[in-house]
């Protein structure tokens, strides 16, 4: 079973322009989480998507913003991108609501923005 | 609102000696608790996962972990460290009852096995 697939992994930004990126799930998950980690802050959770709707947010601007399509894959996109967004993004991906969740999120690699 | 804290930054082993890594919660409802790993450059690989049980949980890589309720702790423990298990450690919560799959994580603690 392939796992979550996140890309591009690595991408450069100069400020004030905007970054998409991308997240596909393991195959048969629903829920898709996105946070930011940042060796200052940590990990902070950005959202998460089940089923094309955004269920949860957290506290960032809205210059980030995310979706989900129906195949379950999602995508994030930072407007007006600030120095401070430098950070790995990752996206997980669970299977809420089904006998066989057991709660843990399983990670993608990352996408490393960096914005100059 | 759930959180975790991990009071160390780092944790400083000799290798074949016992690893620990601290971490305590807090959630208003039944926590499910979490540990993950995470390497240079990688995601966060899952380690183990307490939800309801036996307080001593088993997990990949030779990791255990032990839930304790009364002082809030799940505290990851692994009885002989490799110089390979040096790498960034993350405890999280989730809260059961509250129906979200929100997971709070701490900051993690960098753990260095010296050979």
């Amino acid at each position: 079973k392939a796992g979550v697939t996140q890309t591009p992994r690595y991408l450069i930004k100069t400020r004030g322009q905007q970054v998409t990126l991308s997240c596909s799930p393991i195959s048969g998950h629903r829920s898709v989480s996105w946070y930011q980690q940042t060796p200052g802050q940590g990990l902070q959770f950005l959202f998460e998507y089940f089923s094309e709707t955004q269920r949860n947010k957290g506290n960032f601007p809205g210059r980030f913003s995310g979706r989900q399509f129906s195949n379950s894959r999602s995508e994030m996109n930072v407007s007006t991108l600030e120095l401070g967004d430098s950070a790995l993004y990752l996206c997980a991906s669970s299977s809420p609501g089904t006998a066989s969740n057991t709660g843990e999120l399983f990670f993608g690699e990352g996408s490393r923005l960096t914005v100059l | 609102a759930q959180s975790v804290a991990q009071p160390e930054d780092q944790v400083n082993v000799a290798e074949g000696n016992p690893l620990t890594v601290k971490c305590t919660y807090s959630v208003s409802g039944n926590p499910y608790l979490f540990w993950y790993v995470q390497y240079p450059n990688r995601g966060l690989q899952f380690l183990l996962k307490y939800i309801t049980g036996d307080n001593l949980v088993k997990g990949s890589y030779g990791f255990e972990a032990e839930f304790n309720k009364s002082q809030t702790s799940f505290h990851l423990k692994k009885p002989s460290a490799l110089v390979s298990d040096s790498a960034l450690y993350f405890c999280a919560v989730r809260d059961y009852d509250d129906g979200n799959n929100r997971l709070a994580f701490g900051k993690g603690n960098q753990v260095v096995v010296i050979p």
